[in-house]
């Protein structure tokens, strides 16, 4: 069925390294891929998204790739931080009605 | 504060028992969402509503689940004779109907014992 899925469920860091998140996604009709951060006792909180006609997006600290021929998404997250442990959705996007189906996260821990 | 908002945060109930949460969505938005998540995972979609109409609802919500949004602001999610495999986190969302994204509110932790 389709389904959105990550390859790493923890990833370690060093602080001040790069992180990079990856995931796969097997529903090509989904019109746009988020990035979701969710910390310890919060819901989810967005964080980047990309359109499903673009390859790279990129914000403060982050960039969102979409690799639609292996239909790959990641995430990467620059000069990782203390404040960025948590565990991190990718999330597809249909057009009707704006919902979200997730994959299963990858936490991430940020290692002083 | 003016973001999502969810009560109570955590219920313990024991098997049997129904229990309903309450939603309040970002006052603008027009559409509200229910999702499931249990511990590691990500959250699974329950159901919408779009003001007050409750457009789709997910294989997952069965009969025993019933959401409601009767005046197109806040909605509440009621689990009838609750089971252990209930326990989950009820995460509700909202967003506007152009927006890419939903922003979520901070959860109620329900535990069945």
């Amino acid at each position: 069925g389709e389904s959105v899925g990550l390859h790493l469920p923890t990833l370690s860091v060093q602080e001040g390294d790069n992180s990079i998140i990856n995931c796969a996604y097997s529903n090509s009709a989904s019109d746009y891929f988020i990035w979701y951060k969710q910390e310890s006792g919060k819901g989810p909180q967005f964080i980047i998204d990309i359109r499903s006609n673009m390859d790279k997006r990129q914000g403060q600290r982050v960039t969102v790739l979409l690799n639609k021929t292996v239909k790959h998404l990641s995430l990467q997250i620059a000069a990782t931080q203390p404040g960025d442990s948590a565990v991190y959705f990718c999330a597809e996007r249909r057009a009707a009605g704006n919902k979200l189906t997730f994959g299963g996260g990858t936490r991430v821990l940020v290692k002083p | 504060d003016t973001g999502v908002s969810q009560d109570p945060r955590h219920k313990i109930t024991k098997r049997g028992q129904n229990v309903t949460f309450r939603c309040d969505p970002i006052s603008e938005h027009n559409r509200l969402y229910w999702y499931r998540q249990t511990l590691g995972q990500g959250p699974e979609f329950l159901t919408y509503f779009q003001n007050e109409a409750q457009l789709e609802k997910s294989r997952l919500l069965s009969d025993r689940f019933s959401a409601e949004r009767p005046k197109g602001s806040f909605s509440t999610l009621e689990i009838q004779r609750t089971e252990q495999g209930d326990s989950a986190m009820y995460l509700c969302a909202s967003s506007l109907a152009g927006d890419r994204g939903s922003y979520f509110g901070p959860g109620t932790r329900l535990t069945v014992t």
